[in-house]
């Protein structure tokens, strides 16, 4: 998965905890993607960013997830006051530029979330 | 893609066989698509791409067919091998934007 590392790889939490996943893209990527997947189905896009800009969070929920790409260090997926509906896998991947004009889009191994 | 559904569906090949996995996308403005492979418990691994301006590519073993007329991605995998067992999606830049879209997914599973 040419080093979309992403942590940590598996997280429980209860109800109404906060969840942060975090993802390092490949070195030299600045395009940044997230998606969830739920079991026995496809990966949902969530939002797109680039260094410290925000280009696309239309498959975001509205409320309780938030995500970020800061200038330095790794890009966040925060997930507020969680639910049991929250649970799944949430990948992370990159690109060097914008990955759906044709820049290869590289997956981490993913982060997978149970909420108790 | 096609919209989300709660049971993949599979296909079941001998080893040896050629494989072909189908896809039908759903923006006839998408112009770059890729298919990607997941095994159990993993992120998805990039297999090939292809641009609106071709109708085949082919890499080591696979080849992927575009049918604009019909909205159709093909994957062919020849001589498939037990490490192949995987789900395969196709992905799409629907609409030519900046994001991929993710079919449904198809379970391939090879029979020794």
């Amino acid at each position: 998965n040419a080093g979309v590392m992403q942590n940590p790889r598996h997280l429980v939490r209860r109800r109404g905890q906060e969840a942060r996943l975090r993802c390092s893209p490949v070195k030299g990527h600045s395009h940044v993607y997230w998606y969830r997947q739920l079991p026995e189905e496809g990966l949902k896009f969530m939002v797109y960013l680039q260094k410290e800009n925000i280009i696309d969070e239309s498959g975001m929920p509205k409320e309780r997830f938030s995500a970020e790409f800061p200038k330095e260090g790794p890009s966040i997926l925060r997930i507020q006051q969680v639910v049991r509906g929250d649970s799944a896998a949430y990948f992370c991947a990159s690109s060097q530029g914008q990955g759906a004009s044709g820049n290869t889009i590289y997956f981490g191994e993913g982060s997978w979330l149970t909420v108790v | 893609g096609e919209s989300v559904g709660l049971h993949l569906p599979t296909l079941s090949v001998q080893e040896g066989d050629n494989s072909i996995i189908n896809c039908a996308y759903s923006n006839s403005a998408s112009d770059y698509f890729i298919w990607y492979k997941q095994e159990s418990g993993k992120g998805p691994q990039f297999i090939i791409d292809i641009r609106s301006n071709m109708d085949k590519r082919q890499g080591q073993r696979v080849t992927v067919l575009l049918n604009k007329t019909v909205k159709h991605l093909s994957l062919q995998i020849a001589a498939t091998q037990p490490g192949d067992s995987a789900v395969y999606f196709c992905a799409e830049n629907e609409g030519g934007g900046n994001k991929l879209t993710f079919g449904t997914g198809t379970q391939l599973k090879v029979e020794l």
